[in-house]
C-alpha cells in the first residue's frame, strides 16, 4: 500500500531558530500534500494544501511566512517553522494524495516540535 | 466551512459492552473516512465509506454512512482494551479537495 514517511519524528529546536520537516510518498507520486497541526488531546486542524509546482493554499488564521511550504516535486513536501517560539511546539503530521488508484490520504507518522 | 461534529469526545467503559461514537454535518460529503490514532503516531485509516446507506464490517466494528451522505457512526461490539485509542472521523470534500476531521473520540476500554 501507499506509504508516506514524515521525518523528523521529533525534534528539540531552540527559541528564534527555524526547523524544517520533511515529507516524502515512498511508492506513489503526490499530487497533492497536506499539513496538518494537533494540539495535545485535540483532532487534527488543516494548516495548508500543496499542489506540486503551485503555492500552498493556508487555511484561514495559518501565517504564511511563519509556516513555509514547499511542494517542489511529485515524492516530496517541506514545512518550515520560521523563527520558532514556544507557542509553536506541537505535533506536526502531513499526508499524501496520488491519483487513481492512489486517490486516497495517506499519513505520515508526525513530527513532535518542542522549542525551548 | 464544513464541520464535523464527532461525539461523544470521551468515553470510558468495561470491556465487552457495546459502544457507537456520531459523526454528523450539515454538508455533504462525497466520503467518509474512519482513523485510528495512538499517541505519538498518525492516524491509521479504518475504513472509508462512499456510499449513502452504505455499512462496513471491520471484525467487531460497524462501520455505516447515512443516506444523505452527511453523518456516520462507528459500532464496536463487545469492546477490548486493545481496542482504546483515539478515533477520528473526516469528510472528503471533492469541492474542496482536502479532508476534514471531526473532533476526535478519545476510548478507554478498561478491563
Amino acid at each position: 500500500g501507499a506509504v508516506v514517511s514524515q521525518h523528523p519524528s521529533r525534534v528539540i529546536c531552540k527559541s528564534g531558530t527555524s526547523v524544517k520537516i520533511e515529507c516524502r510518498s515512498l511508492d506513489f507520486q503526490a499530487t497533492t500534500m497536506f499539513w496538518y497541526r494537533q494540539f495535545p488531546k485535540q483532532s487534527l486542524m488543516l494548516m495548508a494544501t500543496s499542489n506540486e509546482g503551485s503555492k500552498a493554499t493556508y487555511e484561514q488564521g495559518v501565517e504564511k511566512d511563519k509556516f513555509l511550504i514547499n511542494h517542489a516535486s511529485l515524492t516530496l513536501s517541506t514545512l518550515t517553522v520560521t523563527s520558532a517560539h514556544p507557542e509553536d511546539s506541537s505535533f506536526y503530521i502531513c499526508s499524501a494524495r496520488g491519483t487513481g488508484l492512489n486517490y486516497g490520504y495517506t499519513f505520515g507518522s508526525g513530527t513532535r516540535l518542542t522549542v525551548v | 466551512t464544513q464541520l464535523l461534529e464527532q461525539s461523544p469526545q470521551f468515553l470510558s467503559i468495561q470491556e465487552g459492552e457495546n459502544l457507537t461514537v456520531y459523526c454528523n454535518s450539515s454538508s455533504v460529503f462525497s466520503s467518509l473516512q474512519w482513523y485510528r490514532q495512538e499517541p505519538g503516531e498518525g492516524p491509521v485509516l479504518l475504513v472509508t465509506v462512499v456510499t449513502g446507506g452504505e455499512v462496513k464490517k471491520l471484525k467487531r466494528l460497524t462501520f455505516q454512512f447515512g443516506d444523505a451522505r452527511k453523518d456516520s457512526s462507528l459500532h464496536i461490539t463487545a469492546a477490548q482494551p486493545g481496542d482504546t485509542g483515539l478515533y477520528l472521523c473526516a469528510g472528503d470534500s471533492q469541492g474542496a479537495q482536502k479532508l476534514v476531521f471531526g473532533q476526535g473520540t478519545r476510548l478507554t476500554i478498561n478491563p
